[in-house]
């Protein structure tokens, strides 16, 4: 999947506890990407990335924080996770053309 | 709020070609169309894009309008491993917006 792992691929926690989702790419692309997935939407982007230590929000960034510290590694943070965080996360890089290459997903159950 | 409008759900027989429909009447003009598929919940999967003009790939082909307004997605002829939910962006900027999809059913 165009050298994107996304790790864990699954997590169960419990209400309140601190998460961290990584996103790590072997393609050195500028831009990534977090979108969560939930029944009944389409993919909805919480932060984006556009090199490193440069990040801007998404239109469902509330409750998420990212960090870019090196190209290959883009972290999404849920600082106390809530049960309306239980979602699938997708990572996702784009190269000069735009075309953005999705990771495998990772399933996020929030109790 | 979706940029796109597509059929929540499609059929189409083995071995035909599957046209999918997608409306995006807002669209501007440095504004490109991408369609992406996701079997099951796997990562959606880049299929084509195009700007204005017709784009054909191993995969697919891309119908744009001349007003732009709408496009097709047409698979030549589409097999049971087609079976997926497509969805139809418009990217703005480096932003993807994504709609609901149309989930297509490809029937043997």
């Amino acid at each position: 999947d165009a050298g994107i792992t996304q790790s864990p691929r699954h997590k169960v926690t419990e209400t309140g506890t601190p998460v961290t989702l990584r996103c790590h790419q072997t393609e050195n692309h500028r831009y990534m990407y977090w979108y969560r997935q939930d029944p009944g939407h389409g993919l909805r982007l919480i932060h984006y990335s556009y090199g490193v230590k440069d990040t801007d929000k998404g239109e469902v960034s509330d409750g998420y924080s990212v960090s870019r510290s090196k190209t290959e590694d883009f972290l999404l943070t849920l600082e106390s996770a809530t049960s309306s965080q239980t979602s699938v996360y997708f990572c996702a890089i784009s190269g000069p053309e735009q075309t953005q290459y999705f990771g495998p997903g990772t399933r996020l159950l929030v109790l | 709020d979706a940029k796109t409008t597509q059929p929540p759900s499609m059929d189409c027989a083995e071995g035909r070609a599957a046209n999918l429909p997608c409306n995006h009447s807002t669209i501007s003009g440095n504004e490109y169309v991408y369609w992406y598929r996701q079997i099951h919940s796997q990562g959606p999967q880049y299929i084509i894009h195009g700007l204005k003009n017709n784009e054909t790939n191993e995969m697919a082909s891309l119908i744009i309008t001349e007003d732009r307004k709408s496009s097709t997605l047409i698979l030549p002829h589409a097999t049971l491993r087609d079976t997926a939910v497509y969805y139809c962006i418009v990217r703005t900027g480096n932003q993807f917006y994504f709609g609901t999809g149309t989930s297509l059913t490809v029937i043997p």
